[in-house]
């Protein structure tokens, strides 16, 4: 069974620039999730869904991140007019279901803006 | 303050030695994961608990819900357990969504 996949591993870009973040999550899992990680910390939560519906967006900076998950599949995590605080590893994780499952990640996207 | 506090925040150990890591919780958590990340960053899942204990060959971990807290204990270190370990507590109602602890970086030595 393929684990969680994200694209693309690296991304360098300069401030105010746009980037988008690609996940497929493990086949079945219903439950979607986006965490950001800065250097030396832990995973924090910025949004999940369930199918195609965000349950939670409540860590989300909206004024520059989106994110959509469509047809309960893949999802994009997008930032527009990145800054430098921005820099960290962002993650995508999956479960079975939103009610009290293990969650598997995928190998994460680092990012660098300068 | 911190929700989920992990202790030691770094540690070294000799090859073939136990040691034990231990997060401490100030929100109401009804389940914990444990995870190990690689070197290269990949978040492995090495524990999902309800209250109670679970053992996975040299690995063991215990969650006491009561008394808000977790421990992951290690028996018999081996080079490739090096890495940072995180706890991750569910608190109750929140549909799964986890807040992490700030690691505790694990470096096995031979």
């Amino acid at each position: 069974e393929a684990g969680v996949t994200q694209s693309p591993r690296y991304a360098v870009l300069q401030e105010g620039q746009a980037v988008s973040f690609w996940c497929d999550p493990i086949s079945g899992h219903d439950t979607l999730y986006w965490y950001q990680q800065p250097r030396d910390q832990g995973p924090q939560l910025l949004v999940y869904f369930r199918d195609e519906a965000v349950i939670d967006n409540s860590q989300l900076p909206s004024d520059r991140f989106s994110a959509v998950r469509p047809k309960g599949t893949n999802s994009t995590l997008k930032i527009q007019s990145a800054k430098q605080g921005d820099t960290a590893t962002y993650l995508c994780a999956s479960s079975f279901d939103s009610n009290q499952d293990t969650q598997y990640f995928g190998p994460g996207t680092r990012l660098l803006v300068l | 303050g911190d929700k989920v506090k992990q202790s030691p925040s770094a540690l070294s150990l000799q090859e073939g030695t136990n040691s034990a890591l231990r997060c401490n919780f100030s929100i109401a958590a009804t389940t914990v994961q444990w995870f190990l990340q690689n070197p290269r960053g990949s978040l492995m899942n090495l524990f999902y608990l309800v209250p109670g204990t679970k053992e996975n060959g040299r690995l063991k971990s215990a969650f006491d819900s009561k008394e808000s807290y977790s421990t992951l204990h290690i028996r018999d270190a081996q080079l490739e357990d090096s890495g940072t370990y995180f706890c991750a507590a569910e608190r109750s109602g929140s549909f799964n969504k986890l807040t992490f602890g700030a690691g505790t970086r694990l470096a096995v030595c031979p």
